[in-house]
């Protein structure tokens, strides 16, 4: 198993420009999250997914957007990149519906915005 | 609203000694309490799960405890070695407005010295 894959490790944006953090799972599960991760701020939820076609808003959701068309797969959009959303970025999965399952994270996507 | 506190900040000890990081929350209606470390410009590792029924748990030199009633865990390392330094995250896993989430503490940043 690979686990969950996050790719690009790193990206340089320009305010305004949009992009598409990926963000893949090979373990089958129904739960996956997006976090950003800041100095003195910790991990804050930024949008989860119970599975395909589900999806809800976390703590900061706002200038991202998500969506959940296989379990596999569970991309975020910046619509209109901020220099605010320099951040690090974080995808996790694990099983559901128990709240009992352990999470996995990715690897992370350092994002510079300019 | 839950708070995660993970005191000290950040702790530095020769190499060989034992040690305890220490979690806490405030809302003891959790599901799980999750260990993880981070090393720098990497993702998160998991190292240990307390279920909220658990008392501890145990993986190689590692032994977490949970104590949900008065809202605290620690993590003890054994003998520690200078590979341990990284930082230590506690998160703890509950349900916010009908939705199941991690909340994490601002983790302890350590240090072994050899």
């Amino acid at each position: 198993n690979a686990g969950v894959t996050q790719t690009p490790k790193f990206q340089v944006l320009k305010t305004g420009q949009s992009m598409t953090l990926q963000c893949a799972q090979d373990m089958n599960h129904e739960y996956m999250s997006w976090y950003r991760q800041d100095p003195g701020m910790g991990l804050r939820l930024i949008h989860y997914s119970v599975g395909a076609g589900i999806t809800d808003q976390g703590e900061v959701p706002n200038g991202y957007n998500v969506s959940r068309s296989t379990t596999e797969d569970f991309p975020l959009r910046l619509l209109s990149a901020a220099p605010s959303q320099t951040s690090v970025y974080f995808c996790a999965s694990r099983g559901y519906p128990s709240g009992s399952y352990e999470q996995y994270f990715g690897p992370g996507t350092r994002l510079t915005v300019t | 609203k839950q708070e995660v506190t993970q005191i000290p900040a950040a702790l530095s000890v020769p190499e060989g000694e034992n040690l305890v990081l220490n979690c806490s929350f405030t809302d003891s209606a959790i599901y799980n309490l999750q260990w993880f470390r981070q090393d720098p410009g990497k993702g998160l590792t998991s190292l240990l799960l307390i279920q909220s029924s658990q008392r501890e748990q145990t993986s190689g030199r590692l032994n977490a405890s949970l104590d949900k009633s008065s809202g605290r865990s620690t993590l003890y390392i054994a003998a520690s070695q200078p590979g341990d330094s990284a930082t230590y995250l506690c998160a703890v896993n509950q349900e916010i407005q009908g939705a199941q989430k991690l909340v994490f503490g601002q983790g302890t940043r350590l240090t072994i010295n050899p």
